[in-house]
C-alpha cells in the first residue's frame, strides 16, 4: 500500500518558471491537502479538497492553484515561481481526520 | 485569536532522560488533539491522538500525552528518551465535522548520548 506519493522529491526553479507538484493517494480518501513548511513556521495550509471537483483555499493560497479531477490525484500548480515559494511542500490525505502525509517536495526558487 | 502554541522551539536532552513537550491551544470548544513526529527529510507520522474519554493517551514509540481541559494543554511525554527520538514534533488540533488540522510551529528535539 503506497499511501500518499509525491513527485518530484527535489526541484530547483528559476524565478518566473512554472511547475506542477504531483500528489497521488491510493486509500480512497475524500479529503486531500497541500501544506508548505518553512523553518520555525510549522505547516501552513495552501489548498484543500473535500472530494473530486471541489477545492478551497487554505491559509496561504496566493501564487498557487490546484485541481481535483479524480479522488486519487491532487496536483499543486505554481504559475510564476518566486523566491518566497522556496519551501518544503507536503501533500496529505485524510479519512475521519486521520491524516497520511507524503514524504515532501523540497522546492528552491532561484 | 484561535491558535496552537508550542512554546519551546528547541529542546536538548540527554539519552535516558525524561521528556515533556508543551502544547497549548486557544479555541472555544475542546478540539481533537494530535501529536506528530517528523524525522529529517521525512513526512509527518502520527504519534497519538485524543478525541474524547481518558485524558491520558498512549501512542507509538513509548510516547504518551495528557489532555488538561483547565489548562487547554496537551503535553507530550516520554519517560526515557532514545537517540532515535531526535526529530521535530508538531502538535495539531482539529474539530468535529471538518477534517482540517491546525498545526503548531513545532519543537525540535535534540538528544545527546
Amino acid at each position: 500500500n503506497a499511501g500518499v506519493t509525491q513527485t518530484p522529491k527535489f526541484r530547483i526553479l528559476k524565478i518566473g518558471q512554472s511547475m506542477t507538484l504531483q500528489c497521488t493517494q491510493d486509500m480512497n480518501h475524500n479529503y486531500m491537502y497541500w501544506y508548505r513548511q518553512d523553518p520555525g513556521m510549522g505547516l501552513k495550509l495552501i489548498y484543500y479538497s473535500v472530494g473530486a471537483g471541489i477545492t478551497d483555499k487554505g491559509e496561504v493560497p496566493n501564487g498557487y492553484n490546484v485541481s481535483r479531477s479524480t479522488t486519487e490525484d491532487f496536483p499543486l500548480r505554481l504559475e510564476l515561481a518566486a523566491p518566497s515559494q522556496t519551501s518544503v511542500y507536503f501533500c496529505a490525505s485524510s479519512s475521519t481526520i486521520l491524516y497520511t502525509f507524503g514524504s515532501g517536495t523540497r522546492l528552491t526558487v532561484v | 485569536a484561535q491558535s496552537v502554541t508550542q512554546p519551546d522551539i528547541h529542546i536538548t536532552v540527554s539519552e535516558g532522560a525524561s521528556l515533556e513537550l508543551r502544547c497549548n491551544y486557544s479555541y472555544g470548544a475542546t478540539p481533537y488533539l494530535f501529536w506528530y513526529v517528523q524525522s529529517p527529510g521525512q513526512g509527518l507520522q502520527l504519534l497519538l491522538k485524543y478525541f474524547s474519554g481518558d485524558t491520558l493517551v498512549q501512542g507509538i514509540k513509548g510516547f504518551e500525552a495528557e489532555f488538561k481541559r483547565s489548562q487547554s494543554s496537551f503535553n507530550l511525554r516520554k519517560p526515557s528518551v532514545h537517540w532515535s527520538d531526535a526529530a521535530e514534533y508538531f502538535c495539531a488540533v482539529g474539530f468535529y465535522n471538518t477534517d482540517k488540522l491546525i498545526f503548531g510551529t513545532g519543537t525540535r528535539l535534540q538528544v545527546f548520548p
